[in-house]
């Protein structure tokens, strides 16, 4: 059991560059969401999905794309990346929690991209 | 517009007993939680208050009141690996989570 694999780690891209962030879960979760961490902010929500073939926009969703072709893939298109766009990726996914009945974010490892 | 406040940095001694406040306010509330993120790590899941009080977890606790719209986390006995950011986040009346920007935790020895 893998959990929430994120590639690539570290990425460097230039203005106008595109690119696409994966990720894969194996815990047949339902839910998957794309989160960006900068620095000073609160984790913000780029986009979700809580299904395969439905997808759905957060709180930051310009400059990015994604699709969920199957419940264990997420992946996250840069279109034409920014300055801007320099932040920590997250991808999760959501399972419920048995002690507390809450759904709880599971968070793959992260991807940290430059853009010159 | 909504808001998680939580102090930037703290900074506590190992074995002591450290409180990390959060306040929030928020269109609605559903939820409460407690996540922790070691420098160049994920976050992971910590706890969830959803009613008043206190809900303990080994060496962490940490307490809701919905009232006065303010948690705390409470660690104890605190460890050299304790030293990480800790998250807290508010699931509003949409079932959106929303954030605070985290507090980070130094241990000294």
């Amino acid at each position: 059991n893998a959990g929430v694999t994120q590639t690539p780690k570290f990425q460097v891209l230039k203005t106008g560059q595109s690119m696409t962030l994966q990720c894969a879960q194996d815990m047949n979760h339902e839910y998957m969401s794309w989160y960006r961490q900068d620095p000073g902010m609160g984790l913000r929500l780029i986009h979700y999905s809580v299904g395969a073939g439905i997808t759905d926009q957060g709180e930051v969703p310009n400059g990015y794309n994604v699709s969920r072709s199957t419940t264990e893939d997420f992946p996250l298109r840069l279109l034409s990346a920014a300055p801007s766009q320099t932040s920590v990726y997250f991808c999760a996914s959501s399972y419920q929690d048995s002690h507390s009945g809450a759904n709880v974010l599971t968070f793959g490892a992260g991807s940290r991209l430059t853009v010159l | 517009g909504q808001n998680i406040d939580q102090p930037t940095e703290m900074t506590a001694t190992e074995g002591a007993i450290v409180q990390i406040n959060c306040t929030y306010q928020t269109s609605g509330f559903n939820g409460l939680f407690w996540y922790q993120q070691h420098a160049g790590e994920a976050p992971t899941f910590l706890s969830y208050n959803v009613l008043d009080g206190l809900e303990e977890k080994g060496r962490f606790s940490s307490f809701l009141s919905r009232s006065k719209g303010y948690s705390y986390l409470l660690l104890k006995e605190l460890q050299m690996k304790d030293s990480a950011s800790y998250l807290c986040a508010v699931l509003d009346s949409n079932y959106q989570l929303i954030w605070g920007a985290g507090t980070k935790l130094i241990i000294k020895p």
